[in-house]
């Protein structure tokens, strides 16, 4: 089975653009996650889904972030306009719901660069 | 609230030697505890979790990791490391009533030759 699908890996784009972070959750799986990764601030949740309905927003930084879940293969993590600060690596990450199955399900992360 | 905490920012080993990276937690209710383990320019990748049962909770690569509830521990072991296990380990929590899970800060292992 493929795991969590990420795209695209990496994405360099200037100060004020608008950038899509793309994710395909494994099959059957009805929780997604997206976190971001940085140096400084470590591994942070920004938002949670629970079958394509948003959960927990709270770690979303401001308004500039926003994130969808259209069905239940596809999400986008969007920023508009960005910033040189969300310069950082975001994973997307999912797992079943039902019993104890607790553990998620990273996928490869798109690595973002804004100049 | 839930939390964990890695008080190592990184661990050094002899390859062929034991390694321990640590982990504590505080939990309100029954922990559910997790190893995640990270390659360079990779994503976290799931060793191992402790939900019930036997203290002593075996994973991914050879490695395990020991619940102590008296000491609120779950530290990950391996009794032979691998140059190939040098990466950036993850303790994390399941956050109380909610779905999330709470992450530590990370230990980098550093396996020599």
């Amino acid at each position: 089975d493929a795991g969590v699908i990420q795209s695209p890996r990496h994405e360099v784009t200037e100060m004020g653009q608008e950038v899509t972070l793309r994710c395909k959750p494994i099959s059957g799986h009805d929780y997604l996650f997206w976190y971001r990764q940085t140096m400084m601030r470590g591994l942070e949740l920004l938002i949670y889904f629970n079958n394509n309905v948003p959960i927990d927003d709270s770690g979303m930084p401001e308004d500039r972030f926003s994130a969808k879940m259209p069905n239940a293969s596809f999400s986008t993590l969007k920023i508009q306009p960005s910033e040189p600060r969300d310069s950082a690596v975001y994973f997307c990450a999912s797992r079943p719901s039902g019993g104890r199955s607790y553990e998620q399900y990273f996928g490869p992360g798109t690595r973002l660069t804004v100049t | 609230a839930q939390s964990v905490a890695q008080p190592e920012d990184q661990v050094n080993v002899a390859e062929g030697n034991p390694l321990t990276v640590k982990c504590t937690y505080s939990v309100s209710g029954n922990p559910y505890l997790f190893w995640y383990v990270q390659y360079p320019n990779r994503g976290l990748q799931f060793l191992l979790k402790y939900i019930t049962g036997d203290n002593l909770v075996k994973g991914s690569y050879g490695f395990e990791a020991e619940f102590n509830k008296s000491q609120t521990s779950f530290h990950l072991k391996k009794p032979s490391a691998l140059v190939s296990d040098s990466a950036l380990y993850f303790c994390a929590v399941k956050g109380g009533a909610t779905n999330k899970l709470i992450f530590g800060t990370g230990t980098l292992l550093a396996v020599q030759p």
